[in-house]
Parts: structure tokens; sequence; C-alpha cells
């Protein structure tokens, strides 16, 4: 099942400066995507989501890119921080038809140098 | 904050053996769910749980697996019958509502089958 891909295991980026990370689906279904961050020994925490009707949508330091006739999203942290190293997630759901139901991509692991 | 709470963190059980693992989500929540990691791989969904009933479940939710609200505050996973490839974590969510913003995860159980 790779309806959810995230093409890129790991990310290092220097304190300040800009964190792309990025999600391709295939499910055209799909309406509401979100991103999560994950620490070791913990579960994952929810960061930001986007409608499908939106193309952008920012909370802070977070901004999330969604692009739907390629189907691709990204997550964009500006600046970055050494607190931001945690593995990111991107998950789907289809709001219409599914009582919640998440499908997440592999994950990438960022490293935040200071 | 509100929690999802999980007990036990860890848990060592031998092949075939029964396992129940334990939930206590959020106090107002109305949706409740499992999900799975085994190490390396996705978040997977195995099953979601609202007004006392299975709403949904994956192909990984067979007969081996089931849940309950036994008593309005708890939500559990039983696994009847422990097998070497149901070693993962398990995490445990709840919702306020469906679409997935309002989620909630716990900190998850390592299943560790032997």
């Amino acid at each position: 099942d790779q309806q959810v891909k995230q093409n890129s295991p790991s990310l290092s980026v220097q304190e300040g400066r800009i964190s792309i990370l990025n999600c391709d689906y295939t499910n055209s279904m799909f309406d509401y995507f979100l991103w999560y961050k994950k620490y070791p020994a913990e579960g994952p925490t929810f960061l930001i989501s986007i409608s499908s009707i939106k193309d952008k949508n920012e909370d802070g330091r977070f901004t999330v890119f969604l692009n739907k006739s390629a189907k691709h999203l990204s997550l964009h942290i500006v600046p970055s921080q050494p607190g931001d190293s945690a593995v990111y997630f991107c998950a789907a759901s289809v709001r219409g038809t599914s009582y919640g139901k998440l499908t997440f991509g592999q994950g990438t692991i960022l490293t935040v140098h200071p | 904050e509100p929690e999802v709470t999980q007990t036990p963190s860890h848990q060592v059980t031998q092949m075939g053996q029964e396992v129940i693992l334990r939930c206590v989500p959020i106090s107002n929540h109305l949706y409740f769910y499992w999900y799975r990691q085994i190490l390396g791989q996705k978040v997977e969904f195995l099953v979601s749980f609202y007004n006392n009933e299975i709403s949904e479940k994956s192909e990984i939710f067979d007969d081996q697996f089931s849940v309950e609200r036994p008593d309005g505050s708890n939500f559990t996973l039983k696994i009847r019958s422990t097998k070497l490839e149901d070693s993962a974590m398990y995490f445990c969510a709840s919702s306020e509502w469906t679409g997935a913003y309002g989620y909630t995860f716990g900190s998850g159980t390592r299943l560790t089958v032997v």
C-alpha cells in the first residue's frame, strides 16, 4: 500500500535555515492532509493540516502547501530549530466516507544542527 | 493538556499467548482508534470504533484481533494468539469528531512476541 509516500528517509538542515519535507499521494479521494511529528518513545503529535480546498495553510513557523494537480504536499519549517529534530509523517484521509482513518507515509527523519 | 494514556509501555509475550493492550482515551472524545508501527515501517491503521462498535477495520485486523470499550473509560485491543509478526508499537488514538484533525495519539505500547 503506497498511497502516501515520503521519498526522502532523512533530511539534515542547519539551525535557522528552512526545512522542506515532501510527500506524494496517489489516491485522488484524499481530501484532508496532515503532518505529524514523532519523537522516540512517544506517539505522533499533530502539527498542521490542510483541506483539499486550500493550497496553503500557515501556523507560526510551519506552512503546508498542497498541489492537488501534482498530488504533492510539502511542509516548510522556517526557521528550523534543533528542537524540531524528529521524525515527520505525512498522513491523508477521506473525510467524507471514513471514520477518521489516516493513511501514513513512511516518515522523514529531520535533523537540525546547531 | 489532555492525554491518551496507554499501558503497559512495553509488553513481552510468548508466541500463541493472548495479550490485552489498554488505553484511556481523552474523556470527551467519541472516536477511538488503534494503529501499529512495525519497526522501520509505516504507521498502519488497524481499526476505528464509535458508538460501541467497529466503524472501520483494515485487512490486518483479522479474527485474532478484537477491541472493546468495557467500562466507558478504557479502550482495549486484544490479540488472541500472538504471532512473531505481531511485534510492533501499538498506538491508541482518540478524537472528538471524525476528520482526523482532532486526533490525539498515546505514547504507544511496544509489544514483543518471542
